[in-house]
């Protein structure tokens, strides 16, 4: 079965530019995760989605992030208007409900952002 | 504020020897413990989860688990070179909830 599919794998853009990163769950898995990694703050939770509806998105940084979750096969994080201070790798990760892998979430490979 | 902490290392041990990270949390409402492997410029890679009290083995992985503690350990025996890597620990927060609070993570050195 495929993993988590994330694009692009890196992303290079100039302070003020809008970003758009990407991702796919895995089939059947009804929660979506995106997480921020830098050296500073460790992996860090942005939002969740369950069923394509967020459930908590206390960890997005302001308002120049959004996310949204159209299908269950399709999630974006958007950056607007993008700043150094954002340069990290993004992770999606998704799984599913309880049951016998409880909770377990899976990590696509993630995406090298560098706002210049 | 929910913590996870972990040693940062770098733990060092010789091939073949037994690797042991250790991982404390805040939260007593916790019930879900996990551990992920991450390699250098790759993401993270789950290798082990444990939800009850004592051991979980998984080939020359043991999971360690005292809830009463708040601690959850991981064994790696007979070491390998392939086995350097950052072990980052995460536990879900009690409640319904589906969310993860990871730690820094150890770097662990397995020299040849």
């Amino acid at each position: 079965d495929a993993g988590v599919i994330q694009s692009p794998r890196h992303e290079v853009t100039e302070m003020g530019q809008e970003v758009t990163l990407r991702c796919k769950p895995i089939s059947g898995h009804d929660y979506l995760f995106w997480y921020r990694q830098t050296m500073m703050r460790g992996l860090e939770l942005l939002i969740y989605f369950n069923n394509n509806v967020p459930i908590d998105d206390s960890g997005m940084p302001e308002d120049r992030f959004s996310a949204k979750m159209p299908n269950a096969s399709f999630s974006t994080l958007k950056i607007q208007p993008s700043e150094p201070r954002d340069s990290a790798v993004y992770f999606c990760a998704s799984s599913s409900l309880p049951g016998t892998q409880a909770y377990e979430q899976y990590f696509g490979p993630g995406t090298r952002l560098t706002v210049t | 504020q929910k913590e996870v902490e972990q040693n940062s290392g770098p733990l060092s041990v010789p091939e073949g020897a037994i690797a042991s990270l250790n991982c404390t949390y805040s939260d007593r409402g916790s019930q879900s413990f996990f551990w992920y492997r991450q390699y250098s410029g790759k993401s993270p890679e789950l290798i082990m989860s444990i939800y009850s009290n004592g051991d979980k083995e998984d080939g020359r992985f043991t999971a360690q688990l005292n809830k009463a503690s708040q601690y959850v350990s991981l064994l790696i025996r007979d070491s390998q070179p392939s086995d350097s890597a950052t072990y980052l620990c995460a536990v879900r927060v009690g409640g319904a909830t589906n969310k993860l609070i990871f730690g820094t993570g150890t770097l662990l050195a397995v020299q040849p």
